[in-house]
């Protein structure tokens, strides 16, 4: 098992770019979870998926992100335009019932520098 | 709304220390309980669970939590930290039948050796 892969691992970028991180899930896992992580701010959901469809995004910070998920085995965060208030590490989450005792298995994390 | 706090932003102890973190949520149903561990530059890995049955549980790495409903607790406990365990630890809570987590705010452990 091969474990959550995002990518790409570190991302350095001027303000105004656009940025896409990718998730890939385990395999079976029918839940995806995008998160970010900042000192400031400490880790803060910024959507989920079930089965393929947002469930609640209600912690994506602004119009510049998107999420989606075409299929159970792929997920893009994309933000356009990027500023530096974007800074942080994004990591991707799946699992199978989360409510369960299986919890989470998180990815190694995109950390985003906007310059 | 649910929410977790953690007792301490950051802990530092000598090796050998014994080590508590504590962790308080707010909920009024059922609840799982989880300890996640992140260690400097990686990504966050479950350390323990609880989810029912015996309140102490036992996790990797020497770690235990015990779950006192009644205090709405889940303290992290280790007789004896080591170096290693040097990292940032996250309670999260999540209802039995919910679908995502409250994560607290994260406590920092500095192991000195």
């Amino acid at each position: 098992d091969a474990g959550v892969i995002q990518s790409p691992r570190h991302e350095v970028t001027e303000m105004g770019q656009e940025v896409t991180l990718r998730c890939k899930p385990i395999s079976g896992h029918d839940y995806l979870f995008w998160y970010r992580q900042t000192m400031m701010r400490g880790l803060e959901l910024l959507i989920y998926f079930n089965n393929n469809v947002p469930i609640d995004d209600s912690g994506m910070p602004e119009d510049r992100f998107s999420a989606k998920m075409p299929n159970a085995s792929f997920s893009t965060l994309k933000i356009q335009p990027s500023e530096p208030r974007d800074s942080a590490v994004y990591f991707c989450a799946s699992s199978t019932r989360p409510g369960a005792s299986y919890g989470y298995t998180f990815g190694s994390g995109t950390r985003l520098t906007v310059v | 709304a649910q929410s977790v706090s953690q007792h301490n932003h950051h802990v530092i102890l000598s090796e050998a220390a014994s080590l508590e973190l504590g962790c308080n949520y707010s909920y009024g149903g059922t609840v799982n309980l989880f300890w996640y561990v992140q260690y400097p530059g990686q990504h966050l890995q479950l350390l323990l669970k609880y989810f029912s049955g015996d309140p102490l549980v036992k996790g990797i790495k020497g770690f235990e939590a015990e779950f006192i409903k009644s205090k709405f607790s889940f303290n992290l406990r280790k007789p004896s930290v080591q170096w290693s365990d040097t990292a940032e630890y996250f309670c999260a809570v999540i209802p039995s039948y919910g679908q995502n987590f409250v994560f607290g705010p994260g406590t920092r452990l500095s192991v000195l050796p």
